[in-house]
């Protein structure tokens, strides 16, 4: 069963306005953690923001916010006030506490920013 | 403060060929992860290095073998390269253990390796 689940491979949203990223994710370890990543067609896996299993606060990083929704298994990113540069495709990871070095990515979603 | 560094950045081989890709790890990091990345996917663990060791591996054929130098930095090897094989191979590094509750960006990756065997 796939770990990670990103049904949108592609997404437009309007300069300044508000996107959600949409996530699933699968795992039967109480412990884990979930990622956010940007990656610019450099290829750098860059880190956004973490949201741990336990934690009960969603997470935020700027204009970054992590909808963590533990019941449904979902981890969405929500980009406020959005950037032309923001436009670049954006994955979501999970690694779980007893394989913590190993990263379960999903498929990506292509996120372009339209002036 | 250098991240974490891989080369070549760019390179092309022909099916059947070997092919060695380096990576060396952000200061302070003991061990290193390498994952495949074919067009339009995600990124695919291959196999992680603590203490020169092979830890872990994905699923993947034998004909990706890696090794860790003392200093900590890494090789992967691909031999009898495949059409398939292309892809961007990145490496990531961070310290051993890394708590699930502690930093969660201590895992640093590297700007990979883009790989295209023709």
């Amino acid at each position: 069963a796939q770990k990670i689940t990103q049904t949108q491979p592609g997404m437009f949203v309007q300069e300044k306005e508000a996107v959600t990223l949409d996530c699933t994710y699968d795992t039967s370890d109480p412990s884990y953690g979930l990622f956010w990543y940007k990656q610019p067609s450099s290829g750098e896996m860059i880190f956004l923001i973490y949201q741990g299993s336990y934690d009960q606060q969603n997470a935020t990083e700027g204009r970054y916010s992590l909808n963590f929704q533990k019941a449904r298994k979902s981890a969405n990113l929500v980009i406020s006030a959005s950037q032309l540069g923001d436009s670049a495709m954006y994955f979501c990871a999970m690694r779980e506490a007893y394989n913590f070095n190993k990263f379960y990515f999903g498929s990506g979603t292509k996120l372009n920013v339209k002036p | 403060d250098a991240g974490v560094t891989q080369s070549p950045t760019h390179l092309i081989k022909t099916r059947g060929q070997q092919v060695t890709l380096r990576c060396s790890p952000k200061s302070g990091h003991d061990t290193v992860s390498w994952y495949q990345q074919a067009l339009g996917q995600g990124p695919q663990f291959i196999f992680q290095y603590y203490e020169e060791e092979e830890r872990q591996r994905g699923n993947f054929p034998d004909r990706f073998s890696g090794h860790q130098f003392p200093n900590y930095s890494s090789e992967l090897n691909v031999n009898a390269l495949l059409l398939g094989d292309s892809a961007l191979y990145l490496c990531a590094s961070s310290p051993f253990p890394n708590s699930l509750g502690g930093s969660a960006n201590t895992i640093y990756f590297g700007e990979g390796s883009w790989l295209t065997v023709v």
